[in-house]
């Protein structure tokens, strides 16, 4: 079992729609949640980090943890093609030791 | 505010040669990371820094490679000898939210 589980993908969904990506992790010990986005030939780039049980906003984005069911998911509203690229859910121990799932690969399309 | 530095972009050796990749993290930043992604992964943590101290390197294949980040500032990772499944982008990420620089390509022939 990989210590951070994502859906490959490609996840499609039309320009607008509400798009779900979703990340399992199997260290109880996980203590905080990054979500990245990475387009293709480019390094990732952070777009939201969440701490605490529940849901945290930002913009257009809206992270959600659950850390008893251990899993985390990134909402993405009134999705644009700009956001079509691969998603990175990585995860860090309280040692800060830091572990990437492989990420979901989004197209929006138009 | 100068975002992560990493030098060279590209590069390409032939296998059992050497090669050195430079990071200059986000000024302040205790924390600095080395990361390998092969086409289509995630990327997989090398080596994880605090100031000059080494935090986690339990995934660095330490007969091949090796990295230091004297003074607490600036990070080299060096590969030596190289394989051919060395081929992939070396990232370099600094600050406990990893703000990630533009990555070293490299290919091994």
């Amino acid at each position: 079992q990989k210590e951070v589980e994502q859906n490959s993908g490609p996840l499609s969904v039309p320009e607008g729609a509400i798009a779900s990506l979703n990340c399992t992790y199997s260290d109880r010990g996980s203590q905080s949640f990054f979500w990245y986005r990475q387009y293709s030939g480019k390094s990732p780039e952070l777009i939201m980090f969440i701490y605490s049980n529940g849901d945290k906003e930002d913009g257009r984005f809206t992270a959600q943890l659950n850390k008893a069911s251990q899993y985390v998911s990134l909402l993405i509203r009134d999705s644009q093609p700009s956001d079509s690229a691969t998603y990175l859910c990585a995860v860090n121990t309280n040692a800060g030791k830091s572990t990437f799932g492989d990420g979901t690969t989004l197209t929006v399309k138009p | 505010e100068a975002g992560v530095a990493q030098s060279p972009r590209y590069k390409i050796i032939e296998k059992r040669q050497s090669v050195a990749f430079w990071c200059n993290p986000i000024s302040g930043h205790a924390t600095l990371y080395w990361y390998q992604q092969i086409l289509g992964q995630g990327p997989k943590l090398l080596i994880q820094f605090q100031n000059n101290g080494v935090v986690d390197d339990s995934q660095l294949p330490k007969d091949r490679f090796s990295a230091e980040r004297l003074k607490g500032v600036d990070s080299t990772l060096k590969i030596q000898p190289a394989k051919l499944e060395d081929s992939a982008v070396y990232l370099c990420a600094s600050g406990h939210e990893q703000f990630f620089g533009p990555g070293t390509r490299l290919t091994v022939l």
